[in-house]
């Protein structure tokens, strides 16, 4: 799996925007790039993915470079409770193990 | 409501003590995996399963046996601790490769 390359930590104020950039370089065609987020003391939890083209739901959006060798979450409005790590993923559609490698991701902080 | 458990939430035992942290999920998904996670490794698989009575090693399965008898259920067996594998211990389900779903979390200490 191709790795991703993400800054170590950011700082958001609350109810602002906050966008968390990934850069995958070594991307391959058939990678999807998923984020997963772990607040304190919980495990890894589901944001998004996608493969190609821009993707709304109702935690985040995702936005991916035209060449694919870069993605950004985005928070629309930063709440206390969104401070956790951030990780950005990239994984094959299926395979036998299924398995996310988790970089060290980014530490979001939310001031109130 | 979906969800994955784990107990124990939190042990601490001595080594060569067998103990064994169950995993249960009721989403009637065919995946599970077991994950461990430590200070700057991130988060490392250890076992997968890919239906009852299928399972695989993971990249760091040495002192680890699983067991995958009903589909709900994917225990991890420690045969004989020893303190490297003390460690936060994550269990994890899914159906297809979109979302894997965490339980909360075993916190293991090794004396």
């Amino acid at each position: 799996d191709a790795k991703t390359t993400q800054p170590n930590s950011m700082e958001s104020n609350e109810e602002e925007p906050v966008h968390l950039p990934c850069n995958h370089s070594t991307i391959s065609g058939t990678d999807y790039i998923h984020w997963y987020r772990q607040l304190p003391s919980q495990g890894p939890e589901y944001v998004i993915h996608g493969l190609t083209s821009n993707v709304n739901n109702r935690m985040a959006s995702l936005a991916i470079a035209e060449d694919r060798k870069s993605s950004t979450l985005i928070l629309h409005r930063a709440t206390l409770r969104d401070a956790a790590v951030y990780y950005c993923i990239l994984k094959a559609w299926g395979g036998a193990t299924n398995k996310l490698i988790f970089g060290t991701g980014t530490l979001l902080a939310v001031q109130p | 409501e979906a969800q994955v458990t784990q107990n124990p939430r939190y042990l601490i035992t001595v080594t060569g003590k067998k103990l064994t942290v169950t995993c249960s999920q009721n989403m009637n998904h065919e995946y599970m995996s077991w994950y461990r996670q430590d200070p700057g490794l991130g988060l490392r698989q250890i076992y997968y399963s890919m239906n009852v009575e299928v399972t695989d090693k993971g990249d760091v399965p040495e002192g680890y046996k699983v067991s995958r008898k009903e589909k709900r259920n994917f225990p991890l067996i420690l045969e004989s601790p020893s303190p490297n594998q003390t460690s936060l211990y994550f269990c994890a389900s899914h159906q297809n490769s979109d979302t894997q779903y965490f339980g909360p979390g075993t916190r293991l200490t090794v004396l």
